[in-house]
């Protein structure tokens, strides 16, 4: 089993629509939680943090629920420039060591 | 505003060459990782440094060395390429290693070893 586990998509989706993506990770111990965006052949660059209590960014929403070890992302009123994919990325973290397990991403098409 | 930045862009080697890869940072980062990326699969952490003069293996360290003999500087050798290692590589640096802070990823090296 993967450390991190996503749903390699592709999402696609009109423009303005609300599209929701789940992660699980497997590693109860886990402390930090994050999701990354990366574009095409591009560099992954983070997105936010995943915080216990829920976080909001703009259009973007991230929840964490430790019971069940997954991580949400919601994206509202969709852009086409929403178009990317999605990496959720846990630190297992020993030593003072940022160990990042970066799941495999999800795909993201915003259409017209 | 530099950030990371990787060397070079691209290559293609044949099976047995041997090649490194540059990735200096800018922003006095103590930590510094390479990561390699395989279609469907997440980013795989091959080595990483936690300070200057310091490496230690990441999960995918095999047929890999490293060195890190200035802190801006983390180098990534391969010694005798071989198909397996055609990926695409990132080279990421943070600030500290607590996980709160974020790494910063260079545009990457598309590899491909015939």
């Amino acid at each position: 089993r993967k450390e991190v586990e996503q749903d390699p998509g592709p999402f696609n989706v009109p423009e303005g629509a609300t599209v929701a993506f789940n992660c699980t990770y497997s590693n109860s111990a886990s402390q930090s939680f994050f999701w990354y965006r990366q574009d095409c052949r591009k560099e992954p660059k983070l997105l936010m943090s995943v915080y216990s209590s829920g976080n909001e960014d703009g259009r973007f929403t991230a929840q964490l629920n430790r019971a069940s070890q997954y991580i949400s992302l919601l994206i509202r009123d969709s852009k086409l420039s929403d178009s990317a994919t999605y990496l959720c990325v846990v630190n297992k973290g020993s030593g003072g060591y940022n160990k990042l397990i970066f799941g495999a991403g999800t795909r993201l098409a915003v259409h017209p | 505003n530099a950030g990371v930045t990787q060397t070079p862009k691209f290559r293609v080697l044949k099976t047995g060459q041997s090649m490194t890869l540059l990735c200096a940072q800018d922003m006095n980062h103590e930590y510094m990782y390479w990561y390699r990326q395989d279609p469907g699969m997440g980013l795989r952490l091959i080595h990483y440094s936690v300070g200057e003069g310091t490496t230690a293996k990441g999960e995918v360290p095999d047929g890999y060395n490293v060195s890190r003999l200035k802190k801006q500087n983390f180098l990534l050798g391969l010694e005798s390429a071989a198909p397996s290692q055609t990926s695409v590589y990132f080279c990421a640096s943070s600030y500290v290693g607590t996980g709160e802070q974020p790494q910063h990823f260079g545009d990457g090296t598309r590899l491909s070893i015939l």
